[in-house]
């Protein structure tokens, strides 16, 4: 099974800030690595697919770069609703894979 | 509006079996690669099943694999995953998604609608 490990699992930032989470993989993805947002009580929120594909609707403060096994999603200037829990999926191969987390709080 | 509704979610003892269910609105079941997702309680996501779109090939985690069987209706436009054998760490919320791209079983574009979720607790 692919294992996909996130860095930092929990990080405390400003409004304003520029922040990038990393996210690997065990094996190569190729560039089949989603990015989902999660807020307390809710379901997750498509960001990313395709590794850099920005979903519809999702502010352009967000993007994502990576191939392989390597990846990252940045959020160029944070905003208030941006606090929450950020997931990296791989969807290469079965049994398709999350990653741990990262939380992201207000600092 | 494209919505999926999950139902089902019960307190069951540990062993027992379980269906809970995903109605669909506003899309086909049978055209999208459908999914179920779990989460424990302030805990991470697990994958838990796929079902694709045109052969109904289904794949598992392995956690679940012999133990939970993911089906669809076409009639009813509606999702479920069977659960047998329960065991208190299958505790969780299940959340349904469907993939982004119709006609499409490679995973590529994502799993951009998703459920509200039905909690089920495996507890004697």
């Amino acid at each position: 099974d692919i294992q996909m490990t996130q860095s930092p699992l929990s990080l405390s930032a400003s409004v304003g800030d520029r922040v990038t989470f990393t996210c690997r993989a065990s094996q190569t993805v190729s560039a089949y690595v989603s990015w989902y947002q999660q807020k307390p009580g809710k379901a997750p929120k498509l960001l990313i697919f395709a590794a850099s594909s920005l979903q519809g609707a999702v502010p352009s403060r967000f993007s994502g770069s990576g191939y392989g096994t390597d990846f990252t999603l940045t959020i160029s200037s944070l905003q208030p609703e941006d606090f929450a829990t950020y997931y990296c999926h791989q969807s290469y191969s079965t049994p398709y894979t999350f990653g741990p987390g990262t939380n992201l709080e207000i600092k | 509006e494209v919505q999926l509704v999950e139902s089902g979610g019960v307190v069951i003892q540990p062993g027992g079996s379980l269906r809970v269910s995903c109605a669909a609105s506003g899309f086909n079941v049978d055209d999208y690669t459908m999914h179920w997702v779990r989460q424990v309680p302030g805990k991470g996501l697990e994958w838990v099943s796929r079902i694709t779109w045109n052969d109904d090939n289904t794949y598992y985690g392995d956690s679940v694999k012999g133990r939970f069987t993911i089906s669809r209706d076409n009639i009813k436009n509606s999702l479920y995953l069977q659960m047998n054998s329960l065991r208190t760490e299958d505790t969780a919320f299940y959340y349904c998604a469907k993939d982004q791209n119709q006609y499409d079983s490679s995973g590529y574009w994502g799993m951009d609608v998703w459920g509200q979720g039905t909690t089920v607790t495996v507890s004697s």
